[in-house]
């Protein structure tokens, strides 16, 4: 059974940069499929932030393209999100999640990390 | 960006009833829809892809139709642990995939 667990600081300052771990247990992040972080707040529901394949290729989400960052670590069997000059609207539960990847379209997301809330705060 | 709005906002039906929800989006998206249940405290858990392919240990009771702009979760008897928030998801627009604002299911 595939298993997502977030890590990182729940309190983030106004300008700092947000950072994320998620560990992957019962999959081997190098065999394939694609990673990713999905963002939740009360005021704009659920957000895709970004995805990485196994290989390293990367897709943010427009809005947040200058600031965010999605990187791969296999040897931990581990993926990272970093989000830099963050701000009140950054306040959220994040989500690392695995994505199923449908050739020609797009992925959902099959797997998922119980939640990291991450509070923006001075 | 394709917008997939969801209703109603709240569903209120008893247990053993049966609870249908709506989404819709902007443009088609061919059967490329997934549904999400989430319960309080939790991650959202994937119940159908594929618009009508239901995920691995998900009930019969849970079913999803539709195709284009309009789709259907349909949840055939209601039990206690069926209430929560669903959203759907549309996966046609790589990379940019997008949520609804979902659906409160209710005891009434």
């Amino acid at each position: 059974q595939v298993q997502l667990q977030e890590s990182g600081p729940g309190l983030v300052k106004p300008s700092e940069t947000l950072s994320l771990t998620c560990s992957i247990s019962g999959y081997s992040i190098s065999a394939g499929y694609y990673w990713g972080w999905v963002r939740q707040s009360p005021g704009t529901g659920l957000d895709w932030v970004a995805i990485i394949y196994h290989s390293g290729t990367t897709y943010y989400n427009p809005s947040l393209q200058s600031r965010v960052s999605i990187s791969v670590d296999a040897a931990k069997n581990q993926f990272s999100l970093r989000l830099s000059a963050v701000t009140a609207a950054d306040t959220a539960v994040y989500y690392c999640a695995r994505a199923k990847y449908i050739s020609g379209f797009g992925y959902y997301f099959d797997f998922w990390g119980q939640g990291s809330l991450v509070a923006v705060s001075s | 960006e394709i917008v997939m709005t969801q209703s109603p906002a709240t569903l209120s039906v008893s247990l053993g009833e049966r609870a249908t929800l709506s989404c819709r989006a902007s443009q088609s998206v061919s059967s490329n829809l997934a549904w999400y249940q989430q319960k309080p405290g939790q991650a959202p858990r994937l119940l159908i892809s594929g618009a009508s392919t239901r995920a691995t240990d998900i009930p019969a009771r849970f079913s999803g139709s539709g195709s284009g702009t309009e789709f259907t979760l349909t949840i055939s008897s209601l039990q206690s642990e069926d209430f929560a928030v669903y959203y759907c998801q549309q996966y046609n627009n790589w990379p940019a995939i997008t949520f609804g604002q979902g659906t409160r299911l209710e005891i009434k």
